[in-house]
């Protein structure tokens, strides 16, 4: 079993709707969770940053961590075209050196 | 410059070549890190640094060597690769060990 699980889509959606995007993950240390962006061409980019259990607003984006279920969820609200990316999860148990990532969900904004 | 810069952006290598990936940091940080980024798959951790001291080899092929002469900088000194090493090499930043990490825009490998 992967320690994180990540549908890679893609995952296409008209322009104003919510996205969920979410991760799995076995190892019940980690506490630390992030979602990151990636462009086309581009190096990821760190996008929420939550600790613990619970949830994270940042304008239109919502971090949600579900720690007794190993559940992370990233939504989207109001989507533009612009948030057509790559979205990857990360965590961390804060001990280790390693963030272990998901493979990463292609999501696809239509205008 | 702001962030992490990295260069070159693209690079096209034979088998036998030798060349150098480099990376800067600008935010002061004290940990640095090389990954590689291959299609469907999750970004593999390559090594890590902490204050120019290496502190993780994550049983990478010893054509791949690092090199982290400053908190600063690092480089990735590449040698008789294999086409199976083509990918996105990313290097990324963090205050500290296990602290949340900022990536660079990655150097494209392709290996003829």
């Amino acid at each position: 079993q992967k320690e994180v699980e990540q549908d890679p889509g893609p995952l296409s959606v008209p322009e104003g709707a919510i996205v969920s995007l979410n991760c799995t993950y076995s190892n019940s240390a980690f506490q630390y969770f992030m979602w990151y962006r990636q462009y086309s061409r581009k190096g990821p980019e760190l996008l929420m940053y939550t600790y613990s259990s619970g949830n994270k607003e940042d304008g239109r984006f919502t971090a949600q961590v579900d720690k007794s279920s190993k559940y992370i969820s990233l939504f989207i609200r109001d989507s533009q075209p612009s948030d057509s990316a790559t979205y990857l999860c990360a965590m961390s148990d804060g001990a280790t050196n390693k963030l272990i990532f998901g493979t990463g969900t292609l999501l696809a904004v239509q205008p | 410059e702001t962030g992490v810069t990295q260069t070159p952006r693209h690079l096209v290598m034979g088998m036998t070549n030798k060349k150098s990936l480099k990376c800067e940091q600008h935010l002061g940080h004290n940990a640095m890190y090389w990954y590689k980024q291959s299609a469907k798959k999750p970004l593999e951790l390559m090594f890590v640094y902490s204050l120019e001291e290496r502190v993780e080899n994550n049983s990478v092929p010893s054509r791949f060597s690092p090199e982290c002469p400053n908190s600063s900088h690092l480089f990735l000194h590449l040698h008789t690769l294999q086409p199976e090493d083509s990918a996105l090499y990313l290097c990324a930043s963090s205050p500290k060990l296990a602290d949340t990490q900022y990536f660079g825009p990655g150097t494209r490998l392709t290996v003829l």
